[in-house]
C-alpha cells in the first residue's frame, strides 16, 4: 500500500526557510485523483492544515500561511514538498505529509511526521 | 473559517465502558466530517470518514453520525488500546481539525 515518508532539516533558524520533502512509495504521486497535503502539529497542541497539491500542479494554502507558503510536486521523483519562509518559533511542530482524494474530506494514509524546530 | 468544537476535552473512562466523543461544527459541513485517533508519538489513523463510514480495518465497536453541524463519535466498549486522543475535521473551504478530545483510563 502507499506509504510516505516526511525528510528534511530538523533545525532551523528564524527568519529562515523550512524546507521539508515528502517521498511517496507503494504506488504513483501522479495516479488516481489523489491531492497531498501538508499538515503541523505543535507539542502538546491541535492539527492545523497547511496546503495541498494537486499532480496537475494547482494548489491551495491555509489563508494564515498563504503568504509564506510553497508546495510542489515534483513527479519523476514521486516526492512532493514543502518551504516555509520567515519562520519564528511559532513555527516549531511536527510537520506531516497526507494523501487526499479529490471531492472527499478525509487524509489517509499520514506520513509518520518530521519535528522541526525554530531555533538560533 | 469553519471552527469545529469538541467536547468534553477530556474523558475519563474505564475499560469495557462506551465512549461517546461530540464535535460541533460553526456552520454546516453536510456530512463532509472524518474522525483520527492519534497516539503519542504518533501520527493519526483515520477513523470515520463521510461521518459515518468506518475506514478499511478499523473496528465494529467504532462508529460515528451525524450532520450538518453536529457529529458524535461512538466507541460501543473501550479496549485498552483505545485511550487515545481523538480529532474530527471538516473539508469545506479548507480542512480544519477540532481541538482534540482525550480518552484516558480512569
Amino acid at each position: 500500500q502507499v506509504q510516505l515518508q516526511e525528510s528534511g532539516p530538523g533545525l532551523v533558524k528564524p527568519s529562515q526557510t523550512l524546507s521539508l520533502t515528502c517521498t511517496v512509495s507503494g504506488g504513483s504521486i501522479s495516479s488516481g485523483s489523489y491531492y497531498w497535503s501538508w499538515i503541523r502539529q505543535p507539542a502538546g497542541k491541535g492539527l492545523e492544515w497547511i496546503g495541498r497539491i494537486y499532480t496537475s500542479g494547482s494548489t491551495n494554502y491555509n489563508p494564515s500561511l498563504k503568504s509564506r507558503v510553497t508546495i510542489s510536486v515534483d513527479t519523476s521523483k514521486n516526492q512532493f514538498s514543502l518551504k516555509l519562509s520567515s519562520v519564528t518559533a511559532a513555527d516549531t511542530a511536527v510537520y506531516y505529509c497526507a494523501r487526499g482524494i479529490t471531492g472527499t474530506t478525509e487524509f489517509d494514509p499520514w506520513g509518520q511526521g518530521t519535528l522541526v524546530t525554530v531555533s538560533s | 473559517e469553519i471552527v469545529l468544537t469538541q467536547s468534553p476535552a477530556t474523558l475519563s473512562l474505564s475499560p469495557g465502558e462506551r465512549a461517546t466523543l461530540s464535535c460541533r461544527a460553526s456552520q454546516s459541513v453536510s456530512s463532509y466530517l472524518a474522525w483520527y485517533q492519534q497516539k503519542p508519538g504518533q501520527a493519526p489513523r483515520l477513523l470515520i470518514y463521510d461521518a459515518s463510514n468506518r475506514a478499511t480495518g478499523i473496528p465494529a465497536r467504532f462508529s460515528g453520525s451525524g450532520s450538518g453541524t453536529d457529529f458524535t463519535l461512538t466507541i460501543s466498549s473501550l479496549e485498552p488500546e483505545d485511550f487515545a486522543v481523538y480529532y474530527c475535521q471538516q473539508r469545506s473551504n479548507w480542512p480544519t481539525f477540532g481541538p482534540g478530545t482525550k480518552v484516558d483510563i480512569k
